[in-house]
């Protein structure tokens, strides 16, 4: 079936550095997401993202926060400065259409120490 | 806000036995409702859903049929194997005429099924 791949599986940085995760949604999808979850818990909704614009965005998402898909490349989800609470398993999604089959990557591992 | 209760965090069965997995939901109108399939090192992979009071969603084995009395879409499968052995997840998307994708997860419910 169709595939969304995340890079890095694992990330580890320090406190307050800047990170970036990359995620390569299915070739054709329009909609794209982000959700995290931390260890134990349930996934949540982050945000989502269409046309090049935010279309909603949970209280997770905090102002640190911010995505961006240029150029038609990888979906990104930048996180800066990073704090401890943002340790979490993060995982993109896409879909063709706004109520259409969310297709989940493997997710990144993200580790702030 | 909308919410999931899966009731069960883990499931040990054996090849061959009926599977359960409790999931209530709590959302207002008719949210759409789903099954999600984890495997190890992957992410989770759409197994079916329902969007109306008694319909039956069903895929590779596994049924629920969504009950809006009950606020219930229990997953069940009559005969398990090892291969699915895996987390499962229920999820519900708002009926908002909005469309965005924003699912709400429950917690899961790890299914190991032994030979």
């Amino acid at each position: 079936g169709p595939k969304v791949l995340q890079i890095p599986s694992h990330q580890i940085i320090d406190m307050g550095q800047m990170v970036t995760l990359n995620c390569d949604p299915v070739s054709n999808h329009l909609y794209f997401y982000w959700y995290k979850q931390i260890l134990g818990q349930q996934m949540e909704f982050l945000v989502n993202f269409y046309n090049g614009k935010v279309m909603e965005k949970s209280k997770l998402f905090k102002d640190q926060f911010s995505v961006e898909r240029p150029d038609g490349s990888y979906f990104t989800l930048k996180i800066q400065p990073t704090a401890l609470e943002d340790s979490a398993v993060y995982f993109c999604a896409s879909s063709l259409a706004g109520g259409d089959t969310l297709y989940f990557g493997a997710g990144t591992r993200l580790s702030v120490l | 806000g909308d919410s999931v209760t899966q009731t069960e965090g883990q499931v040990a069965l054996s090849e061959e036995d009926f599977l359960t997995i409790h999931c209530n939901y709590s959302a207002s109108g008719y949210p759409a409702l789903f099954w999600y399939v984890q495997y190890p090192g992957e992410g989770p992979q759409f197994l079916f859903r329902a969007s109306r009071d008694k319909e039956k969603g069903s895929s590779r084995g596994f049924e629920a049929t969504y009950n809006k009395e009950a606020t219930s879409f229990h997953l069940q499968k009559a005969s398990v194997q090892e291969s699915d052995s895996a987390v499962y997840y229920c999820a519900l998307r708002p009926n908002t005429g909005a469309n965005t994708g924003k699912l709400t997860f429950g917690h899961g419910t790890i299914l190991r099924v032994h030979p």
